[in-house]
């Protein structure tokens, strides 16, 4: 099974600044990772698939990146609505696809 | 767009059974795989089971294999969950979604990736006594 691990557990960012989060796959997954975000009480939605093309409807600020290992989703200029957990998933190698453990922004 | 929306889910006893529904609409059902994913109180996301388009190919992760069994009914849109002997740990939201297949255009040919593009709002299950 491949374990995903992402960091920082909590980001605490200001509006308009930039965030970046990580993602690492314990082997490779290629580009075969996704991005998503999930607010309280709802369920998740997709931001990236392919490790950096945005789902459709993702606004321009969202963008991935990376490819193995090691990935990176970066918000540019943040805004209020951006927070909530996100979430990074590889389905290089399965079953299972797996999660990683989440990374909540805190604006 | 489309839209899914589960049901089922409920208090129930360990190692007793229940049945998850979710009907899907506003998509053609029977070109997507189907994915549910459970999310346990105050936890992250995990990957429970899917189902190919025709419902040939199913799998699991280990830690349900053998109680649960996804199927689907392609002409009423329908997914489904089938829990058996229940735990406390598998208490928790259950969605379902849908796999999508993203196509992009490589150097040698087309790439497809995936992506869960389709979620329902969640059933709550809670086992416990």
């Amino acid at each position: 099974e491949i374990v995903m691990t992402q960091s920082p557990a909590t980001l605490s960012v200001s509006p308009g600044e930039r965030a970046t989060l990580s993602c690492r796959a314990s082997q490779s997954v290629s580009s075969n990772l996704a991005w998503y975000q999930q607010k309280p009480g709802q369920a998740p939605r997709l931001l990236i698939y392919g490790a950096s093309t945005r789902a459709p409807g993702i606004p321009a600020r969202f963008s991935g990146g990376g490819s193995g290992t090691e990935f990176t989703l970066t918000i540019a200029s943040l805004q209020s609505e951006d927070f909530g957990v996100y979430y990074c998933q590889q389905y290089n190698k399965w079953p299972p696809w797996t999660f990683g453990q989440g990374t909540k922004v805190e604006i | 767009e489309g839209q899914l929306v589960e049901s089922g889910g409920g208090l129930v006893q360990p190692g007793g059974s229940l049945r998850l529904s979710c009907a899907a609409s506003g998509f053609t059902f029977s070109n997507y795989w189907m994915t549910w994913v459970r999310q346990g109180p105050g936890k992250g996301l995990e990957w429970v089971a899917n189902i190919k388009e025709d419902g040939s190919g199913k799998y699991y992760v280990d830690s349900v294999k053998g109680r649960f069994s996804i199927s689907r009914d392609n002409a009423k849109n329908s997914l489904f969950l089938q829990m058996n002997s229940l735990r406390a740990e598998d208490t928790a939201v259950y969605y379902c979604a849908r796999d999508n297949a993203f196509m992009i255009q490589g150097d040698l040919g087309p790439i497809y990736y995936y992506g869960l593009d389709v979620w329902g709002q969640g059933t709550t299950v809670t086992v416990s006594s």
